[in-house]
């Protein structure tokens, strides 16, 4: 089956700076990749997604890249705000009906 | 609206006891899941409704058992639980769970301690 690896597990940045986040996935009929933000108390939140036909896609201050020959994607957060403080998870999907996560990055946006 | 709901937000019960999580949407979604999450972890998959059938049972135990009463609605019941079931159980939905044409939109959860 499916297998997300994701990393770094905590990451801290200087508020204003830039966060990134990388994930790999095991199969390559995975075709369907999510970004979720989980605050303290609630469920995750979608922020961004990028397909396989797609190698890029950007919304305001986060972007997300696919290298589906190389099984990476990666989340860019630019700009970092102190809201951005929270726990993010990036996800892989085969056919639809699965969605894997991968084990989370917990971000610390420092002052 | 994106919005699913779950209910109750917070359920204390004891091994005995039967209660029910319910979830809703009214997005038109065919497809929607259960998923159980402990602290510090990711959400682990538990079942899956497309078009109101069961599709996936993740090997769940059977004191969980999911319902699907229509399009819109998302029921688990649980009986007989253990403490280590206490978690954050979330409900998402998706627009088909075929071919990953659409994103899944989740709930705020329900926390559940089992005592």
């Amino acid at each position: 089956g499916e297998n997300v690896e994701q990393h770094p597990s905590t990451l801290s940045v200087q508020e204003g700076d830039s966060a990134v986040i990388k994930c790999t996935y095991s199969d390559s009929a995975s075709n369907y990749f999510p970004w979720y933000k989980q605050e303290l108390g609630k469920g995750p939140q979608l922020i961004i997604d990028i397909r396989s036909n797609v190698g890029e896609k950007k919304d305001q201050r986060i972007a997300v890249t696919l290298n589906k020959t190389a099984k990476h994607f990666s989340l860019h957060i630019t700009e970092t705000q102190p809201e951005d403080s929270a726990v993010y998870f990036c996800a892989a999907s085969i056919m639809g009906d699965k969605i894997i996560f991968g084990k989370g990055t917990r971000l610390h946006i420092l002052p | 609206d994106t919005e699913v709901t779950q209910t109750p937000k917070h359920l204390v019960m004891g091994m005995t006891n039967k209660k029910s999580l319910k979830c809703e949407q009214h997005m038109g979604h065919r497809a929607m899941y259960w998923y159980k999450q402990k602290a510090k972890k990711p959400p682990e998959l538990m079942f899956v409704y497309s078009y109101e059938k069961l599709s996936i049972n993740e090997s769940v135990p059977s004191r969980f058992s999911p319902e699907c009463p229509n399009s819109s609605l998302l029921n688990l019941h649980l009986h007989a639980l253990q403490p280590e079931d206490s978690a954050l159980y979330l409900c998402a939905s998706s627009q088909e769970a075929l071919e990953g044409k659409s994103e899944a939109f989740f709930g705020q959860g329900t926390r559940l301690t089992v005592v």
